[in-house]
């Protein structure tokens, strides 16, 4: 029973470069939740998605920054324009799809982005 | 502004002590308040959790204490283990999904 994936694991980009991360959730969750960590602080949240919609994206950068999740494939977390405060762990975590609650989140192993 | 304030950032205990890390919140309408533990390089898993309408849950060596009045819970780690060193982070819910964390406290306990 795989887990919440993420690919990359690592990932180093040059500023102005993009970056695309990828979570491929449990099997059977269709709810997906994005992360960030910054060094030294605790998760912070991003987005919330289900198959083709954004639920909540209260915690996304207003720019630079997009999510998706589509009907068939990963759920992608895309930066645009990468700046060095974008270096951070980036988790995704998925849910099932009777209810979205933070009880029932898996978290991915994350996602490290350097940005050079 | 951080939410969830989460203190120590860091602590020591020998083997058979007891862990304590306190958190402090501000929103009244967080409505539901667990712990994660996580180990270099994998993401957070669910250790035990509370809701606001109780005191205390235990579940085997970890213990949560609420104190809704104060607004804040801690997590107790009874017979600390080698293998319990990690890093814990406390977090609190609002619309029970929007996960607000503490900053995290590793803990390390020595054999």
């Amino acid at each position: 029973n795989a887990g919440v994936m993420q690919n990359p694991r690592h990932l180093v980009r040059r500023r102005g470069q993009e970056a695309r991360l990828r979570c491929s959730p449990m099997k059977g969750h269709s709810h997906v939740y994005w992360y960030r960590q910054l060094p030294e602080e605790g998760l912070k949240f991003m987005v919330y998605l289900q198959k083709e919609n954004i639920i909540d994206e209260s915690g996304m950068p207003k720019e630079r920054f997009s999510a998706e999740f589509p009907k068939e494939g990963p759920s992608i977390l895309r930066i645009q324009q990468v700046v060095r405060g974008d270096s951070a762990a980036y988790f995704c975590a998925s849910s099932p799809p009777a209810r979205g609650g933070a009880d029932t989140q898996y978290f991915g192993p994350g996602t490290r982005l350097t940005v050079l | 502004q951080q939410q969830v304030k989460q203190s120590p950032q860091s602590l020591i205990v020998q083997k058979g002590g007891i862990s304590i890390i306190n958190c402090a919140y501000e929103n009244t309408a967080f409505d539901y308040f667990p712990w994660y533990q996580q180990f270099p390089g994998k993401g957070p898993a669910l250790l035990i959790a509370i809701r606001p309408d109780v005191s205390e849950k235990k579940e085997g060596r970890f213990t949560i204490s609420f104190n809704k009045s104060a607004k804040q819970f801690s997590l107790h780690i009874m017979d600390s283990q080698p293998g319990d060193s990690a890093t814990y982070f406390c977090a609190a819910t609002l619309h029970d999904y929007k996960l607000s964390f503490g900053a995290g406290t590793t803990v390390t306990v020595r054999a």
